[in-house]
């Protein structure tokens, strides 16, 4: 079964640093375009990474700079480098692969995973 | 304030037909595909819709997708109770900040 798991979030306070991983079955996670997006309470769907099958990554300009995208194709999972957190960050995290051999659509989500900033 | 415009929110009977709108530009919508996702209360997004028209195995014909220049709609007919949750529009943009881009969110009451 083609599943995602999303660990890691939690409540951290500001400037704080936090790592989420989401781990994947029954695909190849490096074989694919994968991406986290994040849902703030109360709010809708807000696109924060994605990394390329070929390793290639971008990021939401929200999150530029202190965020990182990366992989360990040894684990078959993803991960979510959280630095510097802020109030705003605050949010659902999801992980999401996009459908293979298709454009702009993403197929398979996690459940997500919390993450809550504050002091 | 999303990238893509939807209607905060819909309504109709058990039965009746819905369409949502989604409007963008042409970074995004006018030269992408559109994928719309179905969230129920508490359940992360799943999707109904991919490349404009296309629905994944298990979504029902009762879901139906189009676009046209920059605007794209989703379709829903029979409506049912279980049908009620909120609808996202999404796409890739490709101008300088590139990425994926959602609009706000629709609202379905199955009255």
């Amino acid at each position: 079964e083609v599943q995602l798991v999303e660990t890691g979030g939690g409540l951290i306070q500001p400037g704080g640093s936090l790592r989420l991983s989401c781990a994947a079955s029954g695909f190849t996670v490096s074989s694919n375009y994968m991406s986290w997006v994040r849902q703030a309470p109360g709010k809708g769907l807000e696109w924060v990474s994605v990394i390329y099958s070929g390793g290639s990554t971008y990021y939401a300009d929200s999150v530029k700079g202190r965020f990182t995208i990366s992989r360990d194709n040894s684990k078959n999972t993803l991960y979510l480098q959280m630095n510097s957190l802020r109030a705003e960050d605050t949010a659902v995290y999801y992980c999401a692969r996009e459908k293979p051999a298709a454009m702009a659509s993403l197929d398979v989500w996690g459940k997500g995973t919390t993450v809550t900033v504050s002091s | 304030q999303s990238v893509l415009t939807q209607p905060p929110s819909v309504s109709a009977a058990p039965g009746q037909k819905v369409t949502i709108s989604c409007s963008g530009s042409s970074s995004n919508i006018g030269n992408n595909y559109v994928s719309w996702y179905q969230q129920l209360p508490g359940t992360a997004p799943k999707l109904l819709i991919y490349e404009n028209n296309k629905r994944p195995s298990g979504i029902p014909d009762r879901f139906s997708g189009s676009k046209s220049g920059t605007s794209a709609t989703l379709g829903i007919t029979g409506l049912q109770t279980g049908d009620e949750a909120d609808y996202y529009c999404g796409t890739w943009d490709s101008s300088l900040s590139a990425g994926w881009v959602f609009g706000g969110g629709t609202k379905l009451t199955v009255l």
